[in-house]
């Protein structure tokens, strides 16, 4: 079975900062992969995917980016965070039968 | 435009009762459902699924219902724990592409 690897578990960050926000695979090999966002009320909102090293589709435009430097790395980032950026970040892996693993999240406060 | 809905935010049970949970979709692509389950601060877990070939798939005190022709789905706990208690996100799925989510509905078993 697959494991996600997130980290950190917590982030505070003030309003123009860089952000990176790592999530590795365990368990499997060619994940797709995925970032969603929880916002308060907005329920789980896909920002980035990936099915294999270097490819990227982007969901939603946001100052945020997204990249795969290995096949089972997948990195979120940001150049200069905005306040609207505070959430709970959650690193998916694609199994079997169209489920999803997911990571433990990070919870991002910008300030 | 919102393709998975989970009109109720809020839904408050007693233990031991049953647990009905609400899903509504618009893309008729969509083949394969999911339920999963979500604590504070924790990614989400995989609880159920039904595929679209079916009506019904049952696994322990969970069951899933699938009306295709009203595009409707629902999760129903029986007998419902307090250990129950979480946010319950539906998911379909149109393929091989990523899953949608709705917003979630947060579950209250009360002891």
């Amino acid at each position: 079975s697959q494991t996600i690897h997130q980290w950190p578990a917590t982030l505070v960050q003030p309003v123009g900062s860089p952000l990176s926000l790592e999530c590795t695979v365990e368990g499997t090999s060619n994940p797709n992969l995925y970032w969603y966002r929880q916002a308060a009320g907005r329920g789980l909102q896909l920002l980035f995917y990936s099915v294999g090293i270097g490819q990227i589709s982007s969901e939603v435009p946001q100052n945020l980016s997204a990249s795969r430097p290995q096949d089972r790395q997948f990195i979120l980032s940001s150049k200069k965070l905005l306040l609207s950026d505070s959430g709970f970040y959650l690193c998916a892996s694609a199994g079997q039968n169209y489920g999803y693993t997911f990571g433990s999240g990070t919870r991002l406060t910008v300030v | 435009d919102q393709q998975v809905k989970q009109n109720s935010p809020s839904l408050s049970v007693q233990e031991g009762r049953i647990s009905i949970l609400n899903c509504d979709y618009t893309n008729s692509m969509f083949d394969y459902f999911l339920w999963y389950k979500k604590y504070p601060a924790e990614g989400p877990t995989f609880l159920i699924s039904i595929s679209s070939i079916k009506d019904k798939n049952e696994d322990g005190r969970f069951t899933v219902f699938l009306n295709k022709s009203a595009k409707h789905l629902s999760l129903h706990i029986v007998p419902s724990q307090p250990g129950d208690s979480a946010v319950y996100f539906c998911a379909a799925s149109p393929g091989n592409t990523p899953l949608v989510f709705g917003k979630g509905t947060r579950l209250s078993v009360i002891a």
